[in-house]
């Protein structure tokens, strides 16, 4: 069966101090992947998507930026964080072809 | 463009009683839908969806929703609920085809009282 893992869970960072969250799947080949992030009180919205190993789609401009390195693996990163960097983020992935996202554990960052 | 409407933040419920939880969409194009509801500090886990065919939808959890494209709605269901179903249900969109690239409603979080 198909896992997704997602760390650390828990963070916290002083302003302008580097980033990095790593997310991989397990048990499944060429997943669409996903990074969504869910600030306080709010909804989803989606950062980055990856059709394959090096294609990163942004949605919206901001410090964060993603890499996809290997096929099953998903980094999400910042060289400065800014405040309004905290919130929880959320690794997903999808088969190619269905709607359906399937989701990690997340990870919780707060910057001060 | 798709969005999603999640008409109420909030509903308290008591134990065993129906509940309904809204959701509106917007869009030109055929969609698929979801429900999925999130614990706290948890990711999300679906609890169903609707692709095609049948309107009505069953879930997990004893949890349904119906389709209604007249309406755009995509209301979730469940005739009673149990203190273990608080939590935070996201309601959201995707265009046919257009695979994961979810817009999700802001949440409504549902407060089952005992």
């Amino acid at each position: 069966s198909q896992t997704i893992h997602q760390w650390p869970a828990t963070l916290v960072q002083p302003v302008g101090s580097p980033l990095s969250l790593e997310c991989t799947v397990e048990g499944t080949s060429n997943p669409n992947l996903y990074w969504y992030r869910q600030a306080a009180g709010r909804g989803l919205q989606l950062l980055f998507y990856s059709v394959g190993i090096g294609q990163i789609s942004s949605e919206v401009p901001q410090n964060l930026s993603a890499s996809r390195p290997q096929d099953r693996q998903f980094i999400l990163s910042s060289k400065k964080l800014l405040l309004s960097d905290s919130g929880f983020y959320l690794c997903a992935w999808s088969v190619r072809g269905y709607g359906e996202l399937f989701f990690g554990e997340g990870s919780r960052l707060t910057v001060l | 463009a798709q969005s999603v409407t999640q008409l109420d933040s909030q509903v308290p419920v008591f134990e065993e009683a129906p509940v309904e939880l809204r959701c509106n969409y917007s869009s030109s194009v055929s969609v698929y839908l979801f429900w999925y509801v999130q614990y706290p500090n948890q990711g999300l886990q679906l609890l169903l969806k609707y692709l095609s065919g049948s309107t009505l939808v069953k879930g997990i959890n004893g949890f349904e929703a119906e389709f209604n494209k007249s309406q755009t709605s995509f209301h979730l269901r469940k005739p009673s609920v149990h203190i273990s179903d608080t939590a935070e249900y996201f309601c959201a969109v995707t265009r046919s085809g257009n695979t994961g690239k979810l817009i999700f409603g802001q949440g409504t979080t549902l407060q089952v009282k005992p």
